[in-house]
């Protein structure tokens, strides 16, 4: 059985940094590409970030440029996102999902975590 | 940047059809998927490459995907179906698009 356990979310203020985690189990980790997927409460989903197998591409959504990063450990099955410079606006849900196609880009997300919730407020 | 647009909202009676649209450029030309989020869960996928449903998403789910427009269809939608869905699809320049969302509604 899949499974994807958030990780690291909390209360930060303004201008701090918080790193997420993401532990997967129950199929091959490294033989997919793995995401990071936003929800504001009572909104709609946000792409955050994506990072192919082999972490040899890395895509991040324009309103997180350089001020996030994307990781993975294959040894560890395990997947990150380093926040920095956080804002207001980055209070969201943060969903570690999977995609669905081996050793591919981008595709659809076949399987997502329970969620973890950051609250960015001073 | 690419975007994908969706009705706010679809109202159906219990074992109607249920169509749900999702509109980009030469969407078509791209793979379309959707999700299935209820309160307080994770969004499920129920159909991806256009038409396809991952294993456990009944039949009555279907998808298509022409022209500039991808559209989930419920046949004989039951209370359960009432949910938020979303359309995903990606894009050379934007990686990762999902439409707005759309609350289906089952009246």
């Amino acid at each position: 059985e899949v499974q994807l356990v958030e990780s690291g979310g909390g209360v930060v203020q303004p201008g701090r940094s918080l790193r997420l985690s993401c532990a997967a189990s129950g199929f091959t980790f490294q033989d997919y590409a793995m995401h990071w997927v936003r929800q504001v409460p009572g909104k709609g989903l946000e792409w955050v970030s994506g990072i192919s197998w082999n972490s040899g591409t890395i895509g991040y959504a324009d309103s997180v440029k350089g001020r996030f990063t994307i990781s993975r450990d294959n040894a560890k099955n395990s997947l990150y996102v380093q926040m920095n410079s956080l804002r207001p606006e980055d209070t969201a849900f943060y969903y570690c999902a999977k995609d669905g196609s081996k050793f591919s880009g981008w595709t659809f997300f076949d399987y997502w975590g329970q969620g973890t919730l950051v609250t960015v407020s001073s | 940047s690419y975007e994908l647009t969706q009705p706010p909202s679809v109202s159906v009676s219990p074992r109607q059809t249920a169509s749900i649209t999702c509109s980009g450029d030469k969407l078509g030309n791209k793979y379309a998927c959707w999700y299935q989020q209820k309160p307080g869960q994770s969004p499920v996928l129920v159909i991806y490459q256009d038409t396809k449903r991952p294993s456990g998403i009944p039949e009555r789910f279907s998808g298509s995907n022409s022209g500039n427009t991808a559209t989930l269809t419920i046949s004989g939608t039951q209370a359960m179906d009432e949910a938020d869905y979303y359309c995903q699809a990606w894009d050379s320049s934007t990686a990762v698009v999902f439409g707005g969302g759309t609350k289906l509604i089952v009246l």
